[in-house]
């Protein structure tokens, strides 16, 4: 299985600070057909998880665009530009390439 | 407004089976992959089961192989997830998710136990 390595696990940030997640794949996530299925979640306690974004860097309707997602082939970086209250919770990325899908461990985030 | 309705959880002693729905709406059914994921308590997510648009390709996660099966109603607009010989292990809330988790359902709470 492909495994999906997020870093860090735990990210305190700061009310209007930058916020930057890192997550690593241990196989390329191009696609045969070229793309590269790579998509992030955000859950909030006790809620389902939401998709932020799909294929390394399209954000899905309604998602704010303080949310970026980058990175190519192995490593995918999410960005959020500038952290609100609500953006606490936890955070996955997913390999939608590969059978099975795979989620990363997930990141807490938390505002300080 | 796409909607993911999950029934049928509940209480389970290990070795017993349940099947999990999963009513969809507001989309066209048909036309889309479905999946089953699943999320132990206080743990990370997990993706279970996948079929296709037209239920010829089904895919499982190596733990629930020969054990679980997915499949989906097109007249009832449905998705199912039935689980046989079910172990503590599986204990965890089941989202039904669509095409490759743009949507999600609230979970349904699966308890495998004694």
């Amino acid at each position: 299985d492909v495994v999906m390595t997020q870093s860090p696990l735990s990210l305190p940030v700061t009310l209007g600070q930058p916020a930057s997640i890192s997550c690593r794949s241990s196989h390329s996530l191009v696609y045969s057909d070229e793309n590269t299925y790579l998509s992030w979640f955000h859950q909030r306690p006790g809620q389902s998880p939401r998709r932020l974004i799909y294929k390394v860097s399209n954000r899905d309707s309604g998602v704010p665009d303080r949310f970026s997602g980058s990175g190519s082939g192995t490593d995918f970086t999410l960005k959020i530009s500038r952290v609100e209250a609500e953006d606490v919770g936890v955070y996955y990325c997913m390999q939608g390439t590969h059978w099975p899908h795979t989620f990363g461990q997930g990141t807490k985030v938390e505002i300080k | 407004e796409v909607q993911l309705v999950e029934s049928g959880g509940g209480l389970v002693q290990p070795g017993g089976s349940l099947r999990l729905s999963c009513a969809a709406s507001e989309f066209t059914f048909s036309t889309y992959w479905m999946s089953w994921v699943r999320q132990a308590p206080g743990k990370g997510l997990e993706w279970v089961a996948h079929i296709n648009q037209d239920g010829t390709e089904k895919y499982y996660m190596d733990s629930v192989k020969g054990r679980f099966t997915i499949s989906r109603d097109y007249a009832k607009n449905s998705l199912y997830l039935q689980m046989n010989s079910l172990r503590a292990e599986d204990t965890a809330v089941y989202y039904c998710a669509r095409d490759g988790g743009k949507d999600w359902g609230q979970g349904t709470l699966v308890t495998v136990s004694s």
